[in-house]
């Protein structure tokens, strides 16, 4: 069955730098790779999605890229900031279309 | 608009005791999960209802958890016999179809805090 893999390890970044978090899964190639954020006490909240065909998605200080044939994916933060603190998920569909969830990569944006 | 509701925000029992957990969806998602979060760890998939499917129970722990999701809208999830490592936060999403009868994005709740003594 799929697994996701996600770097269980913290990730401390100068604040300012950019910050690189990893997804890697070990089955198929889903047709869409999500990214979410959670903070402490609360809900995960979507952020962005990739389709198999994209090679890389933007959205303000955010940007994701997928790699069917690493079977990888890559969020990068630019010009991160403090805020920008939590825990990033990666999830994908099963083959049953159910959504699947990677452990997460803390993140800390040290001032 | 609302997004999705989860009550209560934290309820605390006894071991033994039965709990309800409920999550109201957004109005129109069709699909609706729950969520396990123990402290410092990754989402443990419950259950998943998809419109009028037969739920997949497959994360479902043991036999004292169940679920219902009434009218395609409101769910909720029971514990049963509650025990302590049934202590975690409660997490519920919904997602809408996209255009192929696909979910994609999912919108969590703020989740419920169980606590077991």
């Amino acid at each position: 069955s799929q697994k996701i893999e996600q770097n269980s390890e913290a990730l401390n970044i100068q604040e300012g730098k950019t910050a690189t978090l990893t997804c890697n899964y070990t089955n198929y190639s889903p047709a869409y790779l999500q990214w979410y954020r959670q903070d402490p006490g609360r809900g995960p909240v979507f952020l962005l999605l990739i389709r198999e065909n994209e090679k890389e998605k933007r959205k303000e200080r955010l940007k994701v890229t997928f790699d069917t044939t690493l079977k990888q994916s890559l969020f990068h933060i630019t010009a991160s900031q403090p805020a920008d603190s939590a825990t990033y998920l990666c999830a994908l569909p099963n083959r049953d279309d159910k959504i699947i969830f990677g452990k997460g990569t803390r993140l800390h944006i040290l001032p | 608009g609302a997004g999705v509701s989860q009550s209560p925000s934290n309820k605390v029992t006894e071991k033994g005791k039965d709990v309800e957990l409920r999550c109201d969806p957004i109005s129109g998602h069709t699909a609706l999960y729950w969520y396990r979060q123990s402290l410092g760890q990754g989402l443990e998939f419950l259950i998943y209802f998809q419109g009028n499917s037969a739920p997949d129970k497959s994360g479902l722990p043991s036999d004292r958890f169940s679920a219902e999701r009434t009218g395609g809208s409101v769910s909720t999830l029971t514990i049963q016999r509650t025990q302590q490592e049934d202590s975690a936060v409660y997490l519920c999403a919904s997602s809408p179809d996209n255009l192929a009868g696909q979910q994609e994005t999912q919108y969590f709740g703020p989740g419920t805090r169980l606590l077991v003594l």
